[in-house]
């Protein structure tokens, strides 16, 4: 049981480059979801997912897509990166209570 | 929406200190209170969770209190060590929603 696992952990992106992080879980949640963490600011949900098929914004989604094609899945992509992109984003998934975070991405966008 | 403050930004304590974090919501409806623990380089890790039917709650060292008429609830940590050395996010939620989370409290214990 690996829990939420996050790939990759550090990236390096130039301006205008696309990319995908990955999210993966096995604890069959329905719930997923993606935050930004800038310092002084806490998590911030970009998209977040109640089940496969089914995606919504969260409260800073520009520049940013999401699918769920399957449970255990749920890919965040970064259409044309732009220095203020550069965070450091998690994962979490969930049951109706807690939310397991995922060991984070650290981005950063030259 | 749900809205979550949280004080202090920072906190210094001496080892063996107690140390208070507090955090306010404004949604009604929200009934799930956990605070996380993220160590530095390290992804946020539950700690401690409350329900809206609860008052309060302990584990060990840490307790958390909730007053729902007031629309806040706070961490206490006892008898600080330097492992508790953190920062500590507070969250509100209405189950099945998101969660909000505050914006955190760096905690530093100093030997």
């Amino acid at each position: 049981n690996a829990g939420v696992t996050q790939t990759p952990k550090f990236q390096v992106l130039k301006t205008g480059q696309s990319m995908t992080l990955q999210c993966a879980q096995d604890m069959n949640h329905e719930y997923m979801s993606w935050y930004r963490q800038d310092p002084g600011m806490g998590l911030r949900l970009i998209h977040y997912s109640v089940g496969a098929g089914i995606t919504d914004q969260g409260e800073v989604p520009n520049g940013y897509n999401v699918s769920r094609s399957t449970t255990e899945d749920f890919p965040l992509r970064l259409l044309s990166a732009a220095p203020s992109q550069t965070s450091v984003y998690f994962c979490a998934s969930g049951d109706l209570a807690e939310a397991f975070f995922g060991q984070g991405t650290r981005l950063t966008v030259v | 929406g749900e809205n979550v403050e949280q004080h202090p930004s920072t906190l210094s304590v001496q080892e063996g200190d107690s140390a208070v974090i507090k955090c306010t919501y404004s949604d009604s409806a929200s009934n799930y209170f956990p605070w996380y623990k993220q160590e530095l380089g390290k992804r946020p890790q539950l700690i401690i969770d409350i329900r809206s039917n609860v008052g309060e709650k302990k584990d060990q060292r840490i307790a958390v209190t909730l007053n729902k008429t007031a629309k806040h609830f706070s961490l206490h940590i006892t008898e600080t060590q330097p492992e508790d050395s953190a920062v500590y996010f507070c969250a509100a939620r209405n189950y099945g929603q998101n969660f909000v989370f505050g914006p955190g409290t760096r905690l530093s214990v100093l030997p």
